[in-house]
């Protein structure tokens, strides 16, 4: 009964230091997002994959990549971090149909200094 | 498509009433979404309506679709310490969004003793 998972919690990086952020979820979704969290601005979709195979561009991908490694799991990537990608950030699935929302993870803390 | 909450902080005494604002832009026929995130935690769920003149309610707070007023206020009668927390409104347009969650900024919610 995990849910999503998130790993890491908390992650500290250096300017220009890579990291991929990890979230698998066990509810046989279609579709996982990736947002980040900062204060004052909601949510903000960074990517998304409606399906497993494909993976498609949010309001501010700029910086990030992604893997749909399998319907489980959805992977972010930093290659190169920057201090304005400090941040927290969530993992969550969907099933598509129909909408009952989105179940997310708990969060990863991440600074970069 | 886009989703406004009325401003936060919002700080109240124990067993007052609580509104809080959500209207919304959509082009579409969204269904909307309350979602609660407690400190140092993920969203989670709070309630939903699909379609207009609908009524979601959990944990004794409600909100109704409004479509004239494209609106879907937060509302508790009495309302308790341990609704402290971090309100997010969203909403969900399958056919012109593809699904995708789109959230208000958030209020946060204080409720002293």
């Amino acid at each position: 009964n995990a849910g999503v998972t998130q790993t890491p919690k908390f992650q500290v990086l250096k300017t220009g230091q890579s990291m991929t952020l990890q979230c698998a979820q066990d509810m046989n979704h279609n579709s996982m997002y990736w947002y980040r969290q900062d204060p004052g601005m909601g949510l903000r979709l960074i990517y998304y994959s409606a399906s497993e195979g494909t993976t498609d561009k949010g309001e501010v991908p700029n910086g990030y990549n992604v893997s749909r490694l399998n319907k489980r799991e959805f992977s972010l990537r930093l290659e190169s971090a920057a201090p304005s990608q400090t941040s927290v950030y969530f993992c969550a699935s969907s099933a598509r149909d129909p909408p009952y929302g989105y179940t997310f993870g708990s969060g990863t803390r991440l600074t970069v200094v | 498509d886009s989703v406004t909450q009325m401003e936060g902080p919002v700080t109240l005494s124990e067993e007052a009433f609580l509104t809080i604002n959500c209207t919304y832009t959509a082009t579409g026929y969204p269904s909307l979404f309350w979602y609660v995130q407690y400190p140092g935690e993920g969203l989670q769920l709070l309630l939903k309506a699909t379609k207009a003149d609908d009524k979601g309610s959990n944990k004794g707070f409600e909100a109704t679709y409004r479509k004239e007023t494209t609106s879907f206020h937060l509302e508790k009668g009495s309302v308790q310490v341990s609704d402290s927390a971090v309100y997010f409104c969203a909403l969900s347009d399958q056919d012109n969004q593809g699904g995708k969650l789109i959230f208000g900024q958030g209020t946060e919610l204080s409720v002293k003793p």
